[in-house]
C-alpha cells in the first residue's frame, strides 16, 4: 500500500519563528489533507490540497503532486500552534479511506 | 450540535476481556471510520463503513470487529483484548468526497483511551 512519511518527527521552536513541515507519499493520490492535533487530542482539518498552494492566515500549504510531496508552512509561530501535525492521503484510485502519515510533533515555547 | 461522540473516553481491561466502543454522529454522514493512534505511528485505519449495513477492512483489522446497524452509529468490538491493543482509538465520519470540496473531509471524535493489562 501507499507509504506516507513526514519530517521532521519533532520540532522545537521559540514563539515568532517560522517552520516548514514535509510530507512525502509513495504513490499517486486523489487528495491530500493536513490536520492539527492539539495537546488535548482533538484533530482539526487545516487544508485539503491535492495540488497547488493554499493559505489560511499564518498557515499555508503547497502540494507538488507530480513529485509526490506536500509542505506545510507555519509563520510567526505561537504557543497555540503546538501539537502534532499529520498529513493524510486519499490514494488513487479513489478509495474513500484516508491514510495518515507518522506526524510531526511541534512544540512552541514563549 | 454534538458532531462525533465516542464512549467510553477511558477504559482499562484485563487480557482476554471483551468490550465495545461506541461512535455516534448526528450529521447524517454516510461514511464512518475507526482509527487507532500509537506513538510514532500516526493514525492507522482499523475498519470503515460507507453506509448503513456495510463494513470494510482497513490497514490493521485483526483482533477487531465492527457493526453499522444504524446509520448514526458505528461500533468497534474487541472480543479478546490483548496488551498490543492498548491505544487511543478515534472515530471519524464524513459525507465522502463532495463535489464542493473534491475531498473526503473527516470530522473526528475526541478519542477513547484503552489500556489492556
Amino acid at each position: 500500500g501507499i507509504q506516507v512519511e513526514q519530517s521532521p518527527p519533532d520540532l522545537i521552536l521559540q514563539e515568532g519563528a517560522n517552520s516548514t513541515l514535509r510530507c512525502n507519499f509513495s504513490d499517486s493520490v486523489n487528495n491530500l489533507q493536513w490536520f492539527h492535533q492539539n495537546p488535548w487530542g482533538q484533530l482539526i482539518n487545516l487544508f485539503y490540497i491535492p495540488s497547488g498552494t493554499k493559505q489560511n492566515g499564518r498557515l499555508s500549504a503547497t502540494t507538488v503532486a507530480t513529485e509526490r510531496y506536500s509542505l506545510l508552512y507555519i509563520s510567526s509561530s505561537q504557543t497555540t500552534d503546538s501539537g502534532v501535525y499529520f498529513c493524510a492521503v486519499d490514494p488513487f484510485p479513489y478509495t474513500d479511506k484516508l491514510i495518515f502519515g507518522t506526524g510531526t510533533r511541534l512544540q512552541v515555547f514563549p | 450540535n454534538a458532531g462525533v461522540t465516542q464512549t467510553p473516553k477511558f477504559r482499562v481491561l484485563k487480557t482476554g476481556q471483551s468490550m465495545t466502543l461506541l461512535c455516534a454522529q448526528d450529521m447524517n454522514h454516510e461514511y464512518m471510520y475507526w482509527y487507532r493512534q500509537d506513538p510514532g505511528m500516526g493514525l492507522r485505519l482499523i475498519h470503515y463503513s460507507v453506509g448503513e449495513g456495510t463494513t470494510a477492512k482497513g490497514e490493521v483489522p485483526d483482533g477487531y470487529n465492527v457493526s453499522r446497524l444504524k446509520k448514526q452509529n458505528f461500533l468497534l468490538g474487541l472480543e479478546s483484548a490483548a496488551p498490543s491493543q492498548t491505544s487511543v482509538y478515534f472515530c471519524a465520519s464524513s459525507y465522502g468526497v463532495t463535489l464542493e470540496s473534491g475531498a473526503n473531509v473527516l470530522t473526528f471524535g475526541a478519542g477513547s483511551r484503552l489500556t489492556v493489562l
